[in-house]
């Protein structure tokens, strides 16, 4: 069965500091597909990056980064140079097709508070 | 562009009541629909999908069900409330395929 394990339930760290959020997955699946969410305190879940699992690159999105090792199942998340609007609750997923449709598997999620 | 509503944004119910929450997706067609609860815990936990119309596939038996009436709009339904229901219920959509979801605003249940 798919696993995401995100071991960091919470993380506190001053505003202008970079921070990462771990992020481990169990799959059988040779194709699979790997997200990040955040949710900031309003609670709707907002999209952040797709990566699918032929794709090892690491991509940049302007603060953000993130590195994908296939080698250590983990998808990691960076924020750098954080701001006390990154303050949320990240979510990793990992995708799941059953009958015509993916699903997603959640990690439990992990609080950033970024203090000013 | 997709946008994709729910409601009512809050709710209050005793043990033991109906419930019906509502989400439509506005701006595209047959998309794959969804309902996760999100307990106190912050994880979620997918209850129902949908491929499509009349197609309701159920991830966790429970007191809960789900129907898709029309394209566009995911129902989420109980015939009676237990205290456990309790929680935030989020909707979402995507296409067909290897694609992210996009998630509704979602509507907070508290069962009294």
């Amino acid at each position: 069965a798919q696993k995401v394990t995100q071991a960091q339930t919470e993380i506190s760290v001053v505003e202008k500091e970079d921070v990462t959020l771990d992020c481990v997955y169990e799959t059988r699946d040779t194709t699979y597909y790997l997200f990040w969410y955040k949710q900031p305190p309003s609670g709707e879940l907002v999209f952040l990056i797709r990566r699918n699992s032929f794709d090892e690159q690491n991509e940049i999105s302007g603060r953000y980064s993130w590195n994908f090792q296939k080698s250590t199942s983990s998808f990691n998340f960076t924020i750098t140079a954080s701001q006390v609007v990154d303050s949320a609750v990240y979510f990793c997923a990992l995708s799941e097709v059953s009958q015509g449709a993916q699903k997603l598997v959640f990690g439990q999620g992990t609080r950033l508070t970024i203090n000013p | 562009s997709q946008t994709i509503h729910q409601w009512p944004a809050t709710l209050v119910q005793p043990v033991g009541s109906p419930l019906s929450l509502e989400c439509t997706v506005e701006g595209t067609s047959n998309p794959n629909l969804y309902w996760y609860r999100q307990a106190a815990g912050r994880g979620l936990q997918l209850l129902f999908y949908s491929v499509g119309i009349g197609q309701i596939s159920s991830e966790v038996p429970q007191n809960l069900s789900a129907s898709r009436p029309q394209d566009r709009q995911f129902i989420l339904s109980s015939k009676k409330l237990l205290l456990s229901d309790s929680g935030f219920y989020l909707c979402a959509w995507s296409w067909s395929g290897p694609y992210e979801q996009y998630f509704g605003p979602g509507t907070r249940l508290t069962v009294t």
